[in-house]
């Protein structure tokens, strides 16, 4: 177990809906990230947050959004779903922003649009 | 180098050999590099961490080089067991560009006993 926790697990949804994935990390990191594995690619960098501000972008779709709230946990905001948005999204936390420690992975959440 | 690239796609080995993966990024930009483990249906652990030049790193029978300046690093994995088969996945961070950890795509390692 990271300790870092993803919700929910699965989540299947219609196109044009949408969705909210929270990533609560592990006690005491104040950076989290969030990547996208569709069918085939490697981790995609969506964006990283640390204490609450936005550090990186990198190839988020305008449809989608991201938060970190004062308690660390994150949201990430997927809108107007098209089901090539099907994929796994995964939240990773690290104690720093600087890339020197390594960053602990959740399970992942499985998004199916239909 | 733009990205982070990883040799080879997969590997199979039989158990009691030793192998290893190369991992190339940008050199220009360099600030830390990571590998990680990532079996089937679990979510990638980190193996290591590495920012300095000639640094090497092990863990068990797992072993990591990093050179900065040519933009390349290596694992080693000697006498592969069946439960080393995972895919090994590197990631670059960059200091220029704000939080980014830019993942390779990965090399799947299936150790046949």
């Amino acid at each position: 177990d990271s300790g870092v926790t993803q919700t929910p697990k699965h989540l299947i949804t219609a196109t044009g809906q949408r969705v909210t994935l929270r990533c609560s990390p592990r006690s005491g990191d104040l950076s989290v990230y969030w990547y996208q594995q569709s069918l085939d690619q490697g981790l995609q960098f969506l964006i990283q947050y640390y204490n609450g501000e936005e550090r990186a972008k990198g190839n988020i779709l305008e449809r989608f959004s991201a938060q970190q709230f004062p308690d660390l946990h994150s949201e990430l905001n997927l809108s107007s779903l098209e089901l090539g948005d099907s994929a796994l999204y995964f939240c990773a936390s690290s104690v720093a922003a600087g890339g020197v420690t390594e960053a602990f992975f959740g399970q992942g959440t499985r998004l199916t649009v239909v | 180098i733009l990205n982070v690239e990883q040799s080879p796609q997969s590997l199979h080995v039989q158990e009691g050999d030793s192998t290893n993966f190369t991992c190339s990024f940008p050199s220009s930009n360099f600030y830390a590099l990571h590998w990680y483990r990532w079996e089937t249906a679990k979510s990638p652990e980190a193996l290591f961490v590495m920012t300095l030049n000639g640094d090497e790193k092990k863990k068990g029978r797992i072993s990591a080089t990093l050179n900065t300046k040519e933009g390349y690093s290596y694992l080693y994995i000697k006498g592969s067991q069946p439960e080393d088969s995972a895919t090994y996945l590197c990631a670059s961070f960059p200091y220029n560009q704000g939080g980014k950890l830019i993942f390779g795509q990965g090399t799947e390692l299936s150790v046949k006993p």
